[in-house]
């Protein structure tokens, strides 16, 4: 079964430095990728996603992430992180041709991203 | 154009009960996912449904059921409800059963 590992439970950044959050998957094949993010008491937004192609992926609020077939990561960074970027992190992967197909997102457990002044 | 909208936004029931979940997609968007977070956890895949049928369940027991009408808006059913049913229930929308999933703001059920 594909899993997804996300080795950081807690990340405190200061504000205005780079970030880097990472993301592992288990799977034979090379899943589809996304990132999402959850303020508290919200559901979740998307930041990004990967499907094929260029490994290096923009998303909105200035994230990009980048997949490495070899290392099957895909972590996610920002070159400066602003107060506002605090929040819990997600990880997902999925099968299908383009992503959550009939067997849903499979999502790691989550880094929370703590922005110190 | 609305997001994906879920009703009620916060519930507390008792164990035994019984609880309805609401969910309508973005308009245009024809399959619909439901998943349960625990407190301190990510998401766990529930169902998928896609134009009324069900198309993919994760590891539930059969307590948990769902359904899709004609307008694409979905129900999740929950049956004998026990104390670790409480969390926050997501329902996802995307364009077709495979596809980039959009979130709604989530359903938190509380059960004493």
């Amino acid at each position: 079964a594909q899993s997804v590992t996300q080795p950081d439970i807690h990340i405190t950044v200061s504000e205005g430095a780079s970030l880097e959050l990472r993301c592992n998957y288990s799977y034979g094949a090379t899943p589809y990728l996304f990132w999402y993010v959850q303020s508290p008491g919200q559901g979740l937004q998307l930041l990004l996603k990967y499907f094929s192609g260029d490994t290096l992926v923009q998303g909105i609020k200035g994230f990009e992430a980048e997949f490495k077939r070899s290392q099957s990561s895909f972590n996610l960074r920002k070159p400066s992180v602003h107060w506002s970027d605090a929040a819990e992190y997600f990880c997902a992967v999925a099968l299908g041709i383009s992503g959550g197909g009939a067997d849903g997102l499979t999502f790691g457990k989550g880094t929370h991203l703590i922005i110190q002044p | 154009d609305a997001g994906v909208t879920q009703s009620p936004t916060h519930l507390i029931k008792t164990r035994g009960q019984h609880v309805t979940l609401r969910c309508s997609p973005i308009s245009g968007h024809k399959s619909v996912s439901w998943y349960q977070q625990v407190l301190g956890q990510g998401p766990q895949f529930i169902f998928q449904y896609y134009e009324k049928e069900e198309r993919g369940r994760g590891n539930f027991p059969d307590r948990f059921s769902a359904r899709q009408f004609p307008n694409y808006s979905s129900e999740l059913n929950v049956n004998a409800l026990l104390l670790g049913d409480s969390a926050l229930y997501l329902c996802a929308s995307s364009l077709g059963g495979e596809g980039t999933q959009y979130f709604g703001p989530g359903t938190r059920l509380l059960v004493l």
